[in-house]
Protein backbone atom coordinates (compact mmCIF):
# COMPACT_ATOMS: atom_id res chain seq x y z
CA UNK A 1 0.00 0.00 0.00
CA UNK A 2 1.27 3.21 -1.01
CA UNK A 3 1.06 6.66 1.19
CA UNK A 4 -1.20 8.85 0.81
CA UNK A 5 0.02 12.13 -1.03
CA UNK A 6 -0.07 15.39 1.37
CA UNK A 7 1.48 18.50 0.29
CA UNK A 8 4.69 18.89 2.59
CA UNK A 9 4.15 22.38 3.27
CA UNK A 10 1.30 25.09 3.82
CA UNK A 11 1.96 28.27 5.68
CA UNK A 12 -0.87 30.92 6.43
CA UNK A 13 -0.99 34.35 8.42
CA UNK A 14 -2.68 34.66 12.10
CA UNK A 15 -6.57 34.82 11.20
CA UNK A 16 -6.15 33.62 7.69
CA UNK A 17 -7.40 29.30 6.41
CA UNK A 18 -5.88 27.32 4.86
CA UNK A 19 -6.71 23.84 3.21
CA UNK A 20 -4.22 20.57 3.79
CA UNK A 21 -5.39 17.88 0.75
CA UNK A 22 -4.76 14.31 0.95
CA UNK A 23 -4.78 12.33 -2.33
CA UNK A 24 -5.44 8.34 -1.91
CA UNK A 25 -7.19 5.80 -4.39
CA UNK A 26 -10.26 4.33 -4.65
CA UNK A 27 -9.43 1.37 -2.68
CA UNK A 28 -8.54 4.00 0.43
CA UNK A 29 -10.17 7.17 0.18
CA UNK A 30 -12.14 6.96 -2.43
CA UNK A 31 -13.94 3.75 -0.93
CA UNK A 32 -14.65 4.78 2.30
CA UNK A 33 -15.96 7.40 4.41
CA UNK A 34 -12.89 6.83 6.92
CA UNK A 35 -10.69 9.51 6.71
CA UNK A 36 -9.00 10.95 9.66
CA UNK A 37 -7.04 14.05 10.64
CA UNK A 38 -4.34 14.45 13.24
CA UNK A 39 -1.94 17.11 14.83
CA UNK A 40 1.38 16.62 15.91
CA UNK A 41 3.33 19.39 17.56
CA UNK A 42 7.29 18.15 17.93
CA UNK A 43 8.20 15.21 20.35
CA UNK A 44 4.40 14.99 20.86
CA UNK A 45 2.02 12.14 20.59
CA UNK A 46 -0.21 12.48 17.33
CA UNK A 47 -4.23 14.20 18.60
CA UNK A 48 -6.99 12.87 16.54
CA UNK A 49 -8.62 16.06 15.33
CA UNK A 50 -10.98 14.59 12.56
CA UNK A 51 -12.56 11.40 12.04
CA UNK A 52 -14.77 10.13 9.35
CA UNK A 53 -14.17 12.36 6.92
CA UNK A 54 -15.80 15.54 8.35
CA UNK A 55 -16.84 14.79 12.27
CA UNK A 56 -14.61 16.57 15.13
CA UNK A 57 -14.11 14.68 18.66
CA UNK A 58 -15.11 16.23 21.78
CA UNK A 59 -12.55 19.24 22.57
CA UNK A 60 -11.53 19.81 18.99
CA UNK A 61 -12.02 23.45 18.55
CA UNK A 62 -14.73 24.20 15.80
CA UNK A 63 -11.97 25.63 13.51
CA UNK A 64 -10.85 22.91 12.19
CA UNK A 65 -13.42 20.84 9.54
CA UNK A 66 -12.90 18.18 6.66
CA UNK A 67 -14.14 17.41 3.77
CA UNK A 68 -13.70 14.73 0.62
CA UNK A 69 -14.18 14.26 -2.91
CA UNK A 70 -13.44 11.46 -4.66
CA UNK A 71 -9.96 10.48 -3.97
CA UNK A 72 -8.84 13.56 -2.37
CA UNK A 73 -9.97 14.53 1.20
CA UNK A 74 -9.14 18.16 2.66
CA UNK A 75 -8.57 19.35 6.00
CA UNK A 76 -9.35 23.30 6.68
CA UNK A 77 -8.41 25.39 9.25
CA UNK A 78 -9.72 28.65 9.63
CA UNK A 79 -8.98 31.40 11.86
CA UNK A 80 -5.19 30.24 12.22
CA UNK A 81 -3.60 30.92 15.45
CA UNK A 82 -0.11 30.32 16.06
CA UNK A 83 -0.99 27.28 18.63
CA UNK A 84 -2.20 25.48 15.26
CA UNK A 85 1.53 25.17 13.54
CA UNK A 86 2.67 21.36 14.12
CA UNK A 87 2.46 18.67 11.41
CA UNK A 88 -1.15 17.36 10.22
CA UNK A 89 -1.26 13.52 9.04
CA UNK A 90 -4.33 12.18 7.56
CA UNK A 91 -5.45 8.27 7.93
CA UNK A 92 -7.54 5.97 5.83
CA UNK A 93 -8.89 2.61 6.14
CA UNK A 94 -8.34 0.49 2.95
CA UNK A 95 -10.04 -2.39 1.06
CA UNK A 96 -7.38 -5.10 3.01
CA UNK A 97 -8.72 -3.85 6.03
CA UNK A 98 -5.37 -2.02 7.04
CA UNK A 99 -4.60 1.87 7.49
CA UNK A 100 -2.47 4.24 5.11
CA UNK A 101 -1.39 7.54 6.61
CA UNK A 102 -0.04 10.51 4.05
CA UNK A 103 3.36 11.58 4.58
CA UNK A 104 2.39 14.56 6.48
CA UNK A 105 2.25 18.43 6.07
CA UNK A 106 4.09 20.84 8.09
CA UNK A 107 1.70 24.09 8.89
CA UNK A 108 3.45 26.99 9.44
CA UNK A 109 1.58 30.21 10.92
CA UNK A 110 3.58 33.00 9.81
CA UNK B 1 -9.46 8.77 31.48
CA UNK B 2 -7.40 6.31 29.42
CA UNK B 3 -3.78 6.01 29.17
CA UNK B 4 -1.44 4.24 27.28
CA UNK B 5 2.25 3.60 28.19
CA UNK B 6 4.55 1.26 26.23
CA UNK B 7 7.97 -0.12 27.07
CA UNK B 8 10.91 -1.83 26.32
CA UNK B 9 14.44 -1.33 24.96
CA UNK B 10 15.51 1.60 23.39
CA UNK B 11 18.37 0.04 21.79
CA UNK B 12 17.94 -3.36 19.34
CA UNK B 13 21.58 -4.86 17.66
CA UNK B 14 20.56 -5.52 13.74
CA UNK B 15 19.15 -8.65 12.61
CA UNK B 16 17.83 -9.43 16.20
CA UNK B 17 14.34 -9.00 17.30
CA UNK B 18 12.59 -5.54 18.58
CA UNK B 19 9.99 -6.29 21.54
CA UNK B 20 7.58 -3.30 23.02
CA UNK B 21 4.59 -3.76 25.16
CA UNK B 22 1.64 -1.30 25.77
CA UNK B 23 0.15 -1.41 29.20
CA UNK B 24 -3.29 0.11 29.16
CA UNK B 25 -4.61 1.86 32.27
CA UNK B 26 -8.20 3.62 32.96
CA UNK B 27 -9.96 1.02 30.82
CA UNK B 28 -10.07 -2.59 29.81
CA UNK B 29 -8.56 -4.20 26.52
CA UNK B 30 -11.45 -6.79 26.21
CA UNK B 31 -13.35 -3.83 25.62
CA UNK B 32 -15.77 -5.62 22.91
CA UNK B 33 -15.38 -2.17 21.35
CA UNK B 34 -12.37 -1.61 20.37
CA UNK B 35 -9.40 -2.62 18.21
CA UNK B 36 -5.44 -1.72 19.63
CA UNK B 37 -2.81 -0.45 17.67
CA UNK B 38 0.67 -0.30 16.71
CA UNK B 39 1.93 2.90 14.56
CA UNK B 40 5.69 3.97 14.24
CA UNK B 41 7.25 6.79 12.98
CA UNK B 42 11.13 7.12 11.92
CA UNK B 43 12.86 10.02 13.01
CA UNK B 44 11.93 13.25 10.83
CA UNK B 45 9.82 11.10 8.71
CA UNK B 46 6.04 10.32 8.61
CA UNK B 47 3.62 8.20 10.34
CA UNK B 48 3.50 4.23 9.43
CA UNK B 49 0.41 1.67 10.42
CA UNK B 50 2.29 -1.46 11.81
CA UNK B 51 -0.71 -3.18 12.67
CA UNK B 52 -3.87 -4.01 14.92
CA UNK B 53 -5.25 -6.77 17.21
CA UNK B 54 -8.84 -7.24 19.21
CA UNK B 55 -8.97 -8.45 22.60
CA UNK B 56 -9.79 -11.95 21.20
CA UNK B 57 -6.48 -12.16 19.24
CA UNK B 58 -7.91 -11.26 15.75
CA UNK B 59 -4.82 -9.34 14.10
CA UNK B 60 -4.67 -7.16 11.10
CA UNK B 61 -0.71 -6.22 9.74
CA UNK B 62 0.67 -3.85 7.14
CA UNK B 63 1.40 -6.37 4.48
CA UNK B 64 4.90 -4.44 3.92
CA UNK B 65 5.75 -5.63 7.47
CA UNK B 66 3.99 -8.63 7.77
CA UNK B 67 6.47 -11.33 7.68
CA UNK B 68 8.60 -10.07 9.97
CA UNK B 69 5.33 -8.41 12.91
CA UNK B 70 3.61 -10.22 15.37
CA UNK B 71 1.00 -8.30 17.93
CA UNK B 72 -0.40 -9.99 20.85
CA UNK B 73 -2.71 -9.04 23.54
CA UNK B 74 -2.43 -10.25 27.49
CA UNK B 75 -5.98 -9.83 28.81
CA UNK B 76 -4.50 -10.85 31.88
CA UNK B 77 -2.27 -8.14 31.99
CA UNK B 78 -4.17 -4.97 30.24
CA UNK B 79 -1.46 -5.41 28.16
CA UNK B 80 -0.51 -5.73 24.23
CA UNK B 81 3.03 -6.30 22.71
CA UNK B 82 4.42 -5.90 19.32
CA UNK B 83 7.57 -8.05 17.91
CA UNK B 84 9.36 -7.13 14.87
CA UNK B 85 12.22 -9.49 13.96
CA UNK B 86 15.10 -9.51 11.91
CA UNK B 87 15.31 -5.86 12.22
CA UNK B 88 17.74 -3.55 10.40
CA UNK B 89 18.48 0.20 10.84
CA UNK B 90 15.55 1.31 8.76
CA UNK B 91 13.03 0.13 11.41
CA UNK B 92 14.84 2.98 13.38
CA UNK B 93 11.86 4.79 15.00
CA UNK B 94 9.53 6.34 17.87
CA UNK B 95 6.75 3.74 18.26
CA UNK B 96 3.53 4.50 19.37
CA UNK B 97 0.53 2.56 21.24
CA UNK B 98 -3.00 3.31 20.17
CA UNK B 99 -6.77 2.51 20.69
CA UNK B 100 -8.73 2.63 17.27
CA UNK B 101 -11.99 4.42 17.78
CA UNK B 102 -15.19 2.27 18.78
CA UNK B 103 -16.79 3.09 15.77
CA UNK B 104 -14.66 4.55 13.57
CA UNK B 105 -12.04 3.68 12.10
CA UNK B 106 -9.63 6.11 13.53
CA UNK B 107 -7.15 6.05 16.77
CA UNK B 108 -8.26 8.03 19.51
CA UNK B 109 -5.92 7.12 22.59
CA UNK B 110 -2.06 7.40 21.61
CA UNK B 111 0.99 6.42 24.08
CA UNK B 112 3.50 8.79 24.08
CA UNK B 113 5.74 6.63 22.51
CA UNK B 114 8.79 5.40 22.36
CA UNK B 115 12.17 5.50 20.58
CA UNK B 116 13.93 2.63 19.35
CA UNK B 117 17.07 2.34 17.72
CA UNK B 118 18.57 -0.16 15.63
CA UNK B 119 22.83 -0.07 15.81
CA UNK B 120 25.65 -2.22 16.67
Amino acid sequence: QSALTQPASVSGSPGQSITISCTGTSSDVGGYNSVSWYQQHPGKAPKLMISDVSNRPSGVSNRFSGSKSGDTASLTISGLQAEDEADYYCSSYTTSSTWVFGGGTKLTVL
Amino acid sequence: QLQLQESGPGLVKPSETLSLTCSVSGGSISSSSYYWGWIRQPPGKGLEWIGNIYYSGSTYYNPSLKSRVTISVDTSKNQFSLTLSSVTAADTAVYYCARRCSSSNCYDYWGQGILVTVSS
